[in-house]
């Protein structure tokens, strides 16, 4: 099925360690995005990239980096992980977040979520 | 900056019960407006969207209409079922946003049997 692909989905961290979040996309999407999810803050951008080779900070980066060296995927890592970071993340991606008229066009697609607790 | 405030949860109501869950916006321009639905265990996904002022969407037997002069899209629906029970997310995009969707805080809702 079409859709967004997030790997692993649940990942136990001491703190300090590394590791990468992937995302990976099978419709064609140009925009690409990492969220975490805590209770009572909702979701909260961490970066994003509108096309293959570019990522930008969104509100809460410190501490992660992303790359989007293919089109279809985007990844989030995690240099040194702290307890700070534990969450649910979610990847999602859209072909445009401007309106341009397409109904569809500026809609987010959801993968179902990477959980990670760091000790 | 555009911002999104939604009220807060958790919600409970009955089976058949009318549904209001308040979202208004902050933003320059004319966004569009959404409503995403995230049922537990899962990923958030698309429940309406308008793209204009007095746009009304629907889906799912849920409504919002995009007021403009109270800068409001507050989701409603007439007849609650169980399987209703998720988080509600309102979010808006527009020009100024650069490229970013931003979304409330969430609203959870409970529906009793």
């Amino acid at each position: 099925n079409a859709g967004v692909t997030q790997t692993p989905k649940f990942r136990v961290l001491k703190t300090g360690q590394s590791m990468t979040l992937l995302c990976a996309q099978d419709m064609n999407h140009e925009y690409m995005y990492w969220y975490r999810q805590d209770p009572g803050m909702g979701l909260r951008l961490i970066h994003y990239s509108v096309g293959e080779g570019t990522t930008a900070k969104g509100e809460v980066p410190d501490g992660y980096n992303v790359s989007r060296l293919k089109k279809q995927n985007f990844l989030l890592g995690l240099e040194s992980a702290a307890p700070s970071q534990t969450s649910v993340y979610f990847c999602a991606s859209s072909y445009s977040v401007l309106d341009t008229g397409d109904s569809g066009a500026n809609v987010l697609t959801f993968g179902a979520g990477s959980r990670l607790t760091v000790l | 900056g555009n911002s999104v405030t939604q009220m807060e949860g958790p919600v409970t109501l009955s089976e058949e019960a009318f549904l209001t869950i308040n979202c208004t916006y902050t933003a320059t321009g004319y966004p569009s407006l959404f409503w995403y639905v995230q049922y537990p265990g899962e990923g958030l996904q698309l429940l309406l969207k308008a793209t204009k002022a007095d746009d009304k969407g629907s889906n799912k037997g849920f409504e919002a209409t995009y007021r403009k002069e109270t800068t409001s899209f507050h989701l409603e629906k007439g007849s609650v079922q169980v399987s209703d029970s998720a988080v509600y997310f309102c979010a808006l995009a527009s020009y100024s946003s650069a490229s970013k969707i931003i979304f409330g805080s969430g609203t959870r809702l409970s529906i009793r049997p």
